[in-house]
Order: C-alpha cells, then structure tokens, then sequence
C-alpha cells in the first residue's frame, strides 16, 4: 500500500552542508506535497508543501523542488545546522485529505 | 490555541486490556486522523472523519480496533483486547477541509506488555 516511496532512510550531513532527501510517488491523483518534520518525542510538523503546478518552491533554507513528468520530489535543507536534525516525511494527498507518508527520513547534521 | 490534545501521553498495559487513546482537536478543524507510528511501518493513517463521520477506515488492522468521534471536539481510539503488537506511538491530528494541513498532537506512546 505504499503509495510514497521515500529515501535515503538516514542521513548525515557535516554542518553547512545542503542535505537532499527524495521521493517518489504512484498516484498522478495527488495534488498536495508536504513534507513534515519531527523531533523525538513530538508529533510531526508541517514544514513546506507544493502543489504540482509550480516546480520549485522555497522557504528560507528549505527548498522542495518538483518533477511531475517523473513522479518526484525532493527537499533540500541548504547550510544544514545541528536545529534541523530530525526525522523528515514527505507526504501526497489527492484533495480528499487523505495523505500519505513516506517512511521517513532521520537526518543528523554534524557540528 | 492549544493545538490538539492527546491523552494519555503514556500507556502501559498488560496484554488482553481494553485501551482508550483520546483526542481533542483544534477549535474549528472539521477533520480528524488517527495514526499510527513504527519503526518498522513507519506513519500509517488507521482511518479518519470529516464533520464527525468516518470516511475511510481501511487502515484499521483489524476488529480490535475502533474509533469514535461523538461530536467535533472529540475523538477516541479504543484497542479491545490489546496485544504486544500493538505497541507503537499513536498520533492523532486535525485539518480543516478543504486546507490540507494536518495538525499533529504530541502523540500517546502504547506499551503493551
């Protein structure tokens, strides 16, 4: 039932570094791209989101960059700090709120 | 606002008992899921209601489990009887349609035993 295919499953990136997290989706339906981001202990938090009529969009240091000919999207996190070790999710929904989420990603940035 | 409020944060229980999750969405949302977190499944939505009423409750794993929502300040997630499978942090998180933004509580942390 996997409907967002997301990777890698981890990640370290040094601090200053731009980290890349991907993913894939099945269902061209979709209309919604948000990624989420969780710390421990915390529920997840919307970060940015993207509709596919627009192939980038950027939110300060958060990028999510879209190919809807391929079915994919990613995000990138430029100058990457220590703050933003987390477990990222990228997610699909269709309109009808019901969205789905990839498996995640945790990211450690390196001090 | 407070955002939306689970209860409890933790749970213990020993295998075969009844468990009641709860969840009071933000003011105003008309939308409400229920998650589930592994390790192994990663986030997988178990069902949710728009306006108080279930729409898709496909990711229910089985008649174990059951949700309620009796008015739109609400909602319950009930495991009757518990098993150690089942052990795994439950979200609950609101929305309000057709804004697909979903707010997420801190989550109720299930250890059966």
């Amino acid at each position: 039932q996997q409907q967002v295919k997301q990777s890698p499953q981890s990640l370290i990136v040094q601090k200053g570094g731009i980290s890349i997290i991907n993913c894939a989706y099945e269902n061209t339906a979709f209309d919604y791209f948000p990624w989420y981001q969780q710390f421990p202990g915390k529920g997840p938090a919307l970060l940015i989101a993207i509709r596919p009529d627009v192939s980038e969009k950027k939110e300060g240091r958060f990028t999510i960059s879209f190919n809807k000919s391929a079915k994919q999207f990613s995000l990138h996190i430029m100058d990457s700090q220590p703050g933003d070790s987390a477990t990222y999710f990228c997610a699909a929904s269709m309109g009808n709120n019901d969205m789905r989420f990839g498996a995640g990603t945790r990211l450690t940035v390196k001090p | 606002d407070a955002g939306v409020i689970q209860s409890p944060r933790h749970e213990v229980t020993e295998m075969g008992q009844e468990v009641t999750l709860r969840c009071k969405p933000i003011s105003g949302h008309n939308s409400l899921f229920w998650y589930r977190q592994t390790m192994m499944r990663g986030l997988e939505l178990l069902i949710y209601f728009n306006n108080n009423v279930p729409i898709d409750d496909s990711g229910m794993p089985e008649d174990r489990f059951s949700a309620k929502m009796p008015n739109a300040s609400f909602s319950t997630l009930k495991i009757q009887p518990s098993e150690p499978r089942d052990s795994a942090v439950y979200f609950c998180a609101s929305s309000n349609s057709p804004i697909n933004i979903q707010y997420f509580g801190a989550g109720t942390r299930l250890s059966v035993l």
